[in-house]
């Protein structure tokens, strides 16, 4: 299984919802990554998580809040987005964060419409 | 300080062409280089990586990338284009002496194949 798997594919949510997108990968991968991408644009990280703990955070506003309840998932939950919070969320894998030389695994990414 | 350059936003070729998508590098060392390509609406796909060794790289689908230590360049090649390979495509760099695997994408390049 070489997959990243990403739910829900699409989600639409108010300003005032609260949801979260989730993140599965069963490849035995100990670094997993946020990223948000905006059409015709090159994804920008958002968090880092190694052995399930949180090594990199972006700057990335608390209404993102990351989660990584085991090696093989990986949660992001939203809360009082804004209109500009609207992209594609992809999440990443990759064996650890010191094998740098091997290259990152991503999901198909979430559309997400903040209204 | 990493980063990636695609000097150019589109790439147009048609069918049965060479085609060539740039891409130069700014890293402290030697650096790990990929590159990855989007569909609409999908994910980032792998196609190749330069770690060390044989200049030439080969990838999926039949592209190849040539990296170029005195031009700081990572060119992505193939030698006849289809239709199918009109996409988005991004290369990306890792320094070496980075622990936390972070990848420093380029603003990426759009190749359309016309038939």
């Amino acid at each position: 299984d070489t997959e990243v798997t990403q739910t829900p594919k699409h989600l639409v949510m108010g300003m005032t919802n609260k949801k979260s997108l989730k993140c599965e990968q069963h490849m035995g991968h100990r670094a997993m990554y946020w990223y948000k991408q905006k059409a015709k644009k090159p994804p920008e990280l958002m968090f880092v998580y190694s052995y399930e703990k949180l090594s990199i955070n972006e700057s990335v506003p608390s209404r993102f809040s990351p989660e990584c309840p085991n090696s093989s998932l990986l949660n992001l939950h939203l809360h009082a987005l804004q209109p500009e919070d609207s992209a594609l969320y992809l999440c990443a894998s990759s064996p650890r964060v010191g094998e740098i030389g091997t290259e990152a695994f991503f999901g198909q990414g979430t559309r997400l419409t903040v209204v | 300080a990493q980063s990636v350059a695609q000097p150019e936003d589109q790439v147009n070729v048609a069918e049965g062409n060479p085609l060539t998508v740039k891409c130069t590098y700014s890293v402290s060392g030697n650096p790990y280089l990929f590159w990855y390509v989007q569909y609409p609406n999908r994910g980032l796909q792998f196609l190749l990586k330069y770690i060390t060794g044989d200049n030439l790289v080969k990838g999926s689908y039949g592209f190849e990338a040539e990296f170029n230590k005195s031009q700081t360049s990572f060119h992505l090649k193939k030698p006849s284009a289809l239709v199918s390979d009109s996409a988005l495509y991004f290369c990306a760099v890792r320094d070496r002496g980075s622990t936390l695997g972070r990848l420093y994408f380029g603003r990426g390049t759009q190749l359309t194949v016309w038939p």
